[in-house]
């Protein structure tokens, strides 16, 4: 089934800039798409982006485009988040998740969140 | 896209049968068989349940049951138990690679 393990807990300044990571294992990365999902106690969970390893292929949220970006580094199986300029509005639990799609449409399985506050 | 609507709290005494409902647009649940639920537990990460609208995951009780209708899914959990006290969310694609969320469903039980 698989296993996603992300980094730890974060506590940023606004303006620093952040980048959390997915460790991918008992699945083949490349070709499966790796999303983002964040999770805020007011808005619940938002689909941030995707990634698809094997050709890069990115997918954005439109409510997230432009102030994060999703990699991947096949070499370490790994997916990566990250800011160049957080906000105190990015303050909220992080999680990964490999999102299978094809004849069906799902995440599964999750990683267990990164925690990201931003506070000055 | 707006978030899929969902109410904010259910409740239902151990025995009993729930439902909680996920209503969506032609754009989203109406277009495509890819509804799926998720389970919550505090502190936990989510944990699907059901996708393609009423497909139970791997060693997902029985008790779980998706279904669809028009533009809105619902999930029923029969037989309650204390264990299923958590929070719901139900997503669906709605198209150009996009998926969307439910805003969440607070079970009492």
């Amino acid at each position: 089934e698989g296993q996603m393990v992300q980094s730890g807990t974060e506590m940023k300044k606004p303006g620093e800039s952040l980048k959390i990571s997915c460790k991918v294992s008992g699945f083949t990365f490349k070709n499966n798409w790796i999303a983002w999902v964040r999770q805020t106690p007011g808005k619940g969970l938002q689909w941030v982006g995707s990634i698809y390893p094997g050709d890069s292929d990115i997918r954005y949220s439109p409510s997230f485009q432009g102030h994060v970006s999703i990699s991947a580094d096949m070499s370490t199986t790994t997916a990566y988040l990250e800011w160049s300029s957080l906000e105190a509005s990015d303050t909220a639990m992080y999680y990964c998740s490999r999102l299978v799609t094809g004849t069906t449409y799902y995440f599964d399985p999750w990683g267990q969140g990164t925690l990201v506050t931003v506070s000055s | 896209q707006s978030a899929l609507t969902q109410p904010a709290s259910v409740s239902g005494s151990p025995g009993q049968s729930i439902t909680i409902s996920c209503s969506g647009t032609n754009n989203d649940i109406g277009a495509y068989p890819y509804v799926s639920w998720y389970q919550q537990h505090p502190g936990r990460a989510p944990k699907v349940l059901i996708s393609d609208v009423s497909r139970r995951r791997s060693g997902v009780s029985a008790r779980f049951s998706g279904a669809r209708s028009g533009e809105t899914a619902s999930l029923t959990i029969s037989g309650l138990q204390a264990e299923d006290e958590a929070d719901y969310y139900c997503a669906s694609y709605s198209g150009n690679s996009t998926p969307l969320f439910g805003g969440g469903t607070h079970l009492t039980v």
